[in-house]
Parts: structure tokens; C-alpha cells; sequence
């Protein structure tokens, strides 16, 4: 069976300084994969996806930049971090041509709160 | 932009009674999902529904799609506490990347 493993859990991070959260899928290949943001009490904002390896779509201007250097690893980074940052992050990934055409199956997440 | 937007944003009820959340969206759709997300985790996938379907059905959930007036419904019945999560419809957006778009939710609490 399939599984995502996102890490860490919660992380605590100092304003300016480096980020990156890392995203693994097993039990399946070339899946689509997704980095989102949730703000509290908010819905999901789309950051970035990716369709295969190296290939990395954004979906919005941002201080933050993702990576995708083998087939079920996504990665997202930032180089210096900014209060505006802070939030809760969920990778997902499915399969298929269309990226609607199958349901996403989410890691857990990672709260990340900017001090 | 918002594709979806449930309504309401928060409902409370009594254990055993259905709840019904609905989402409106604006433009046209290939497929629209539902997803339940417990305080502090991932998202977790309850139904997909395509456009040329009206209804599908699992276990306690029901969920109809209207395309005519761009709208969905979910309905859980005899509710349990253990439903009390976020419900959240997504929709797809019909260009080139057929991405989704998810709403803002709604908060359901099941009280004992």
C-alpha cells in the first residue's frame, strides 16, 4: 500500500533564517505531488506541484521555492524565512494525467512557526 | 481565488442528527471532491464526484452535485461525535493543469 511521510512534525524557526521540509511517497511511481499552506481556520492554499522529476510548477509568488530531485522525494525550501511563513504545510500526492481525476492522499503535515 | 466555498462555515449539532454542508463554486468543473481534515492533521479524501454524475453515496455520506447551479451538497447522517472535523470541497480548475482548488471548510462539532 501506498504510503507519505512528511517531517518534521512542528518546527520553531528564527526570522531570516533557512527552511527545508522534506516529502516521500511510497509504494507507488511517478506520482504527482503537491506542497499546500493552511492558514488557521482557512482552507488550502496551493504552493507548488509537480508532475515528475525536476519538473515544478508555482502557483504563487513567494519566498519559498521546491524541488523534486527523485521521484517520491518533494522538497520545499526557503533561504530566509520571513514572519509571513509561519503556517501549517501539507504535502499530497496522487496519480494520473489530470491532476483532478484521482483523490490526494496527504501527510500529516508540519506546523512551522516563525519567531 | 476561491474556487469552492462551503457554507455555513461552522455547525453544531446533536449526536444522531444529519448534517448538511453545502459548497458553491464559479466556474466549470471536471470533477468536485470532498475531504475531512481532524484538528491538526492531513487532509483525508471522502468522495469524488464527476460532472456527469448527480449523486454518489458512501457508508453515512451523501453527495450531490447540481452543475446547473454550480453547487454540492454533503450530507452525513445519523452523525456520531467522531465526525466533529472540517469538511472541505475541492474543484478542479479547467486549464491546462486541472489543479485543485480547495475551499475555506466547514467546522462541524458532533456533541454527545
Amino acid at each position: 500500500s501506498q504510503t507519505i511521510h512528511q517531517w518534521p512534525a512542528t518546527l520553531v524557526q528564527p526570522v531570516g533564517s533557512p527552511l527545508s521540509l522534506e516529502c516521500t511517497v511510497e509504494g507507488t511511481s511517478n506520482p504527482n505531488l503537491y506542497w499546500y499552506r493552511q492558514a488557521a481556520g482557512r482552507g488550502l492554499q496551493l504552493l507548488f506541484y509537480s508532475v515528475g522529476i525536476g519538473q515544478i510548477s508555482s502557483e504563487v509568488p513567494q519566498n519559498l521555492s521546491a524541488s523534486r530531485p527523485q521521484d517520491r522525494q518533494f522538497i520545499l525550501s526557503s533561504k530566509k524565512l520571513l514572519l509571513s511563513d509561519s503556517g501549517f504545510y501539507l504535502c499530497a500526492w496522487n496519480r494520473g494525467l489530470r491532476l483532478s481525476n484521482q483523490p490526494q492522499h496527504f501527510g500529516d503535515g508540519t506546523r512551522l512557526s516563525i519567531l | 481565488s476561491q474556487q469552492g466555498e462551503e457554507d455555513p462555515q461552522a455547525l453544531s449539532i446533536q449526536e444522531g442528527e444529519n448534517a448538511t454542508m453545502n459548497c458553491s463554486y464559479k466556474t466549470s468543473i471536471n470533477n468536485l471532491q470532498w475531504y475531512r481534515q481532524n484538528s491538526g492533521r492531513g487532509l483525508v479524501h471522502l468522495i469524488l464526484i464527476r460532472s456527469n454524475e448527480r449523486e454518489k453515496h458512501s457508508g453515512r455520506l451523501r453527495v450531490t452535485l447540481d452543475t446547473s447551479k454550480k453547487s454540492s451538497s454533503l450530507l452525513i447522517t445519523a452523525s456520531r461525535a467522531a465526525d466533529t472535523a472540517s469538511y472541505f470541497c475541492a474543484t478542479d480548475v479547467m486549464d491546462s493543469s486541472y489543479k485543485l482548488i480547495f475551499g475555506s471548510g466547514t467546522r462541524l462539532l458532533v456533541r454527545p
